[in-house]
């Protein structure tokens, strides 16, 4: 079945420093593919998605391409904040529609 | 901008006791979803609703769980016994399609069985 796989946290960096977090995915057929983040204490927000191959998302700095010949989708920002600490997760929604499946998830933390 | 709401934010009930969390999805939505999460794990599905019916199911939505669309405006998730290991954040969310575009959450309700 559809399954998608996160880069394990958490993820520590220094303000301004490059970010990746990398995802990848297992699918049948041409999914559709997300990033959302989960500030503490909120429900969960679309970042950015792409919907077929070599689609970049992109959305507050962060981009993403989706790469079907590595079945990657890996988030990428080149200077984190402090306020973009958060828990990312990678999502897909499979060919037919309807639910999402999402990884596990990856804690950044940004310090000053 | 339209948002989806849920209620109550935080629930405390006793083991084999029934629950319903309530969630308001976006009006001109057609598609509902019921996720959970359990602490320090994955977001998972637990149910779709579409035309006043559900139309895919987890097997963690087992006959313990119902949703329901009372109203129109309501999309509710009804747990009739809880269990310790339904101690969860519950995520509504809703779309316009099924297929590109993004699904909307709420806030959650965070469920907690004694």
């Amino acid at each position: 079945g559809n399954s998608v796989t996160q880069m394990e946290g958490p993820v520590t960096l220094s303000e301004e420093a490059f970010l990746t977090i990398n995802c990848t995915y297992t699918a049948t057929g041409y999914p559709s593919l997300f990033w959302y983040v989960q500030y503490p204490g909120e429900g969960l927000q679309l970042l950015l998605k792409a919907t077929k191959a070599d689609d970049k998302g992109s959305n507050k700095g962060f981009e993403a391409t989706y790469r079907k010949e590595t079945t990657s989708f890996h988030l990428e920002k080149g200077s984190v904040q402090v306020s973009d600490s958060a828990v990312y997760f990678c999502a897909l929604r499979g060919n037919q529609g309807g639910k999402l499946i999402f990884g596990q998830g990856t804690e950044l933390s940004v310090k000053p | 901008e339209p948002e989806v709401t849920q209620t109550p934010s935080h629930q405390v009930t006793q083991m084999g006791q029934e629950v319903i969390l309530r969630c308001v999805p976006i009006s001109n939505h057609l598609y509902f979803y019921w996720y959970r999460q359990i602490l320090g794990q994955k977001v998972e599905f637990l149910v779709s609703f579409y035309n006043n019916e559900i139309s895919e199911k987890s097997e963690i939505f087992d006959d313990q769980f119902s949703v329901e669309r009372p109203d129109g405006s309501n999309f509710t998730l009804k747990i009739r016994s809880t269990k310790l290991e339904d101690s969860a954040m519950y995520f509504c969310a809703s779309g316009q399609d099924s297929h590109t575009n993004e699904q909307f959450f709420g806030p959650g309700t965070r469920l907690t069985v004694l």
